[in-house]
């Protein structure tokens, strides 16, 4: 079953601005990770963030969470080109260390 | 560095067949996990297991089964391929234990044809 929804299902930038990526998802959560993904390779992970925690940055990535509107953001600030990739959001709902994946954003930065 | 290897990128099989997905891994990790992944519907869960010869469906086993013989391998089987087994495969792997989930480390995927 799908959990996180992410918003918008592509965006396109230019080289140097910020980009923001939203996910929604539907039930209580342990934590949240965002995951890339480049054309047709596997996914690559990039952040996670627990459900205690509402901030967290990671070179230029910022990645917020809210449990109460039950929503996260993912920022990349400056972009590149080769920031241009899909990203997904996924969400740990207890259990078996398992994950739930949205259906991603599509990222594309041109120079 | 963490590596999940496998065994083909690409695959083209028949109607009927049997075939065989192989993923590896090399950091010890309890769980290990298949996906596919299909245009506008993302990852979808197909078996995990956390523990050598410990198997869970997820949310899509229907028309597949899974192998853990040993910590490292994970395999993947389609007993009789179908042509809406045609997809992007994806093996991953995470620690397990302890309180919540962890890093997911995939691996480059097969792409599957069925024709």
């Amino acid at each position: 079953s799908q959990q996180g929804e992410e918003d918008p299902q592509a965006l396109s930038i230019q080289e140097g601005e910020n980009a923001t990526m939203n996910c929604s998802y539907k039930t209580s959560i342990n934590n949240l990770q965002w995951y890339r993904q480049n054309s047709g390779r596997g996914l690559v992970h990039l952040i996670l963030i627990r459900s205690n925690e509402r901030e967290k940055h990671s070179g230029r990535l910022r990645v917020t969470l809210d449990t109460s509107k039950k929503s996260s953001s993912l920022l990349i600030t400056a972009s590149r080109a080769a920031d241009t990739a899909s990203y997904f959001c996924a969400t740990d709902e207890g259990g078996y260390s398992t994950l739930t994946f949205g259906k991603g954003t599509m990222l594309l930065v041109s120079p | 560095d963490v590596k999940v290897t496998q065994s083909s990128r690409y695959l083209v099989k028949r109607t009927g067949e049997k075939v065989f997905l192989e993923c590896v891994q090399d950091m010890d990790h309890e769980n290990m996990f298949w996906y596919r992944q299909d245009p506008g519907l993302g990852l979808r869960l197909i078996y995990f297991s956390y523990d050598v010869k410990m198997k869970e469906k997820g949310d899509i086993p229907e028309g597949y089964s899974v192998s853990r013989e040993k910590k490292e391998r994970f395999s993947l089987i389609l007993e009789s391929a179908s042509t809406n087994q045609t997809s992007m495969y994806l093996c991953a792997s995470s620690f397990g234990g302890g309180d919540g989930s962890y890093e997911q480390y995939f691996g480059p995927g097969t792409r599957l044809t069925v024709t």
